[in-house]
């Protein structure tokens, strides 16, 4: 069975603070996909990334940063030098291979304050 | 672009009544969901659909059912509405894609904007 675990649910960071957002997963399966999705006080669900099983390549998108390990079975997120506008609901998901069946954590409530 | 359009986007039942939300997506994409959001506890799926005419339960099935008649539109019903239904619910879909092996790959899900159900 696949499970998403985000331990932290609400942290609060100061602008142009740095900040990682923890997600440790659970699966059987070799093949699988990891994404993060942001939800801001609007409520929409913005795609931030996804990532396969067998590409364990950190990724740097602008502020942005992620950190696949398989090894310990992780996909953290990192925002570097943070701002007011990263506040925001942020969720990691798994989808195991063939299944097209998204599990998603519980999320964590991000707010920079200025 | 339209993408995901989830009607309505706010709803206030009785206890008991029935209502169908609407998913319409316009991408052409092979699956569809519905998940629904609670304080707390992220999104879980209720159902969802890898094709016209097919259905499956998700996670959380109870007290819902789901057409996919046509393959932009994916329905979801409440036949007898309950307090425990309140909640945010939101359609998703996604494309089918093949890699270079000839396997599927499981690409991003677009959500819809979200629609905010209270049952009273």
């Amino acid at each position: 069975a696949q499970k998403v675990t985000q331990a932290q649910t609400e942290i609060s960071v100061v602008e142009k603070e740095d900040v990682t957002l923890d997600c440790v997963y659970e699966t059987r399966d070799t093949t699988y996909y990891l994404f993060w999705y942001k939800q801001p006080p609007s409520g929409e669900l913005v795609f931030l990334i996804r990532r396969n099983s067998f590409d364990e390549q950190n990724e740097i998108s602008g502020r942005y940063s992620w950190n696949f390990q398989k090894s310990t079975s992780s996909f953290n997120f990192t925002i570097t030098a943070s701002q007011v506008v990263d506040s925001a609901v942020y969720f990691c998901a798994l989808s195991e291979g063939y299944g097209q069946n998204f599990v998603f954590g519980p999320g964590t409530r991000l707010s920079v304050l200025p | 672009n339209a993408g995901v359009t989830q009607t309505p986007k706010f709803r206030v039942l009785k206890t008991g009544q029935s209502m169908t939300l609407l998913c319409a997506q316009d991408m052409n994409h092979e699956y569809m969901y519905w998940y629904r959001q609670d304080p707390g506890m992220g999104l879980r799926l209720i159902h969802y659909s890898v094709g016209e005419g097919t259905t499956a339960k998700g996670e959380v099935p109870d007290g819902y059912n789901v057409s996919r008649l046509k393959k932009q539109n994916f329905l979801l019903g409440l036949e007898s509405a309950a307090p425990s239904q309140t909640s945010v619910y939101f359609c998703a879909s996604s494309p089918q894609l093949w890699s270079g092996t000839g396997r599927s790959t499981n690409e991003k899900l677009f959500f819809g904007s979200g629609t905010q159900l209270s049952v009273l």
